[in-house]
C-alpha cells in the first residue's frame, strides 16, 4: 500500500490565484481531513469527510472548498489564494476500529508559499 | 468538543520515564482520549487512546484518572528518537480529531 499520498510536495503561488490539493490512500478508508499548520503552531482541521459524498467544515474552513466524489480521493481546493494560506497541508485519512480506535494516518504534507 | 490543557514544553533525560500530563476537565461520558506526536515536520503519528481504563500498547501507556478530568501519557524509556511535539485529543467516537498546541518533549542525552 502507498497509504496516503500529497502531491504537489511544494507549491508557489501569486495571490488571486486558485490550484487543487491532491490526496490519495489506498485503505478503503472512511474518514479523511484537511489540516494546516503554521510555523510553531498546531494543526488547525480544515474540512473532513465521513465518506464518499460527504463533507463538514472544520476550525478554518474559510477560503477552502473540498469535495469526496470517491472512497479514494479528497482533493482541497484554494479559491483565490492569500499570503495568510501560506502554510503546510496535510491530509489524513483513517477507519473507525472497535473501541473507539481511530487511528488517523497522515500524508507527507504540502508546502504552499502565497507571495 | 471538550478542550485540552497540556504544559507547552518538558525535557526528558534519555532512559527514563516521560510522563506528559493533559487537562480535560469538560470531557464527557462518550469522548475519548487520543494521543498523538509529531516529529520535527512529519504528519503526526498515533500513540494511543482510552476510553476509562488504563491503556497500554508497545509504544506508551496511557493513565486515565477516575474522574476522567486528566490524563498521562507515559514513555517507560525515553529514547533521543521520542523527542516530538504530543497532543492529547479529546474525541467523540464519531467526532472530528481537533488538535491543540501539544507539547514539546526533549529528550536529552
Amino acid at each position: 500500500n502507498a497509504g496516503v499520498t500529497q502531491t504537489p510536495k511544494f507549491q508557489v503561488l501569486k495571490t488571486g490565484q486558485s490550484m487543487t490539493l491532491q490526496c490519495a490512500q489506498d485503505m478503503n478508508h472512511e474518514y479523511m481531513s484537511w489540516y494546516r499548520q503554521d510555523p510553531g503552531m498546531g494543526l488547525r482541521l480544515i474540512h473532513y469527510s465521513v465518506g464518499a459524498g460527504i463533507t463538514d467544515q472544520g476550525e478554518v474552513p474559510n477560503g477552502y472548498n473540498v469535495s469526496r466524489s470517491t472512497t479514494e480521493d479528497f482533493p482541497l481546493r484554494l479559491l483565490s489564494a492569500a499570503p495568510s494560506q501560506t502554510s503546510v497541508y496535510f491530509c489524513a485519512s483513517s477507519y473507525l476500529g472497535i473501541r473507539g480506535h481511530y487511528e488517523q494516518y497522515f500524508g507527507p504534507g504540502t508546502r504552499l508559499t502565497v507571495t | 468538543d471538550a478542550k485540552t490543557t497540556q504544559p507547552p514544553s518538558m525535557d526528558c533525560a534519555e532512559g527514563r520515564a516521560a510522563n506528559l500530563p493533559c487537562n480535560h476537565s469538560t470531557i464527557s461520558g462518550n469522548e475519548y482520549v487520543y494521543w498523538y506526536r509529531q516529529i520535527h515536520s512529519q504528519g503526526p503519528q498515533y500513540i494511543i487512546h482510552g476510553l476509562k481504563n488504563n491503556e497500554t500498547n508497545e509504544m506508551a501507556s496511557l493513565i486515565i484518572t477516575e474522574d476522567r478530568k486528566s490524563s498521562t501519557l507515559i514513555l517507560p524509556h525515553a529514547t533521543l528518537r521520542d523527542t516530538a511535539v504530543y497532543y492529547c485529543i479529546v474525541r467523540p467516537e464519531r467526532g472530528k480529531l481537533i488538535f491543540g498546541q501539544g507539547t514539546e518533549l526533549s529528550v536529552k542525552p
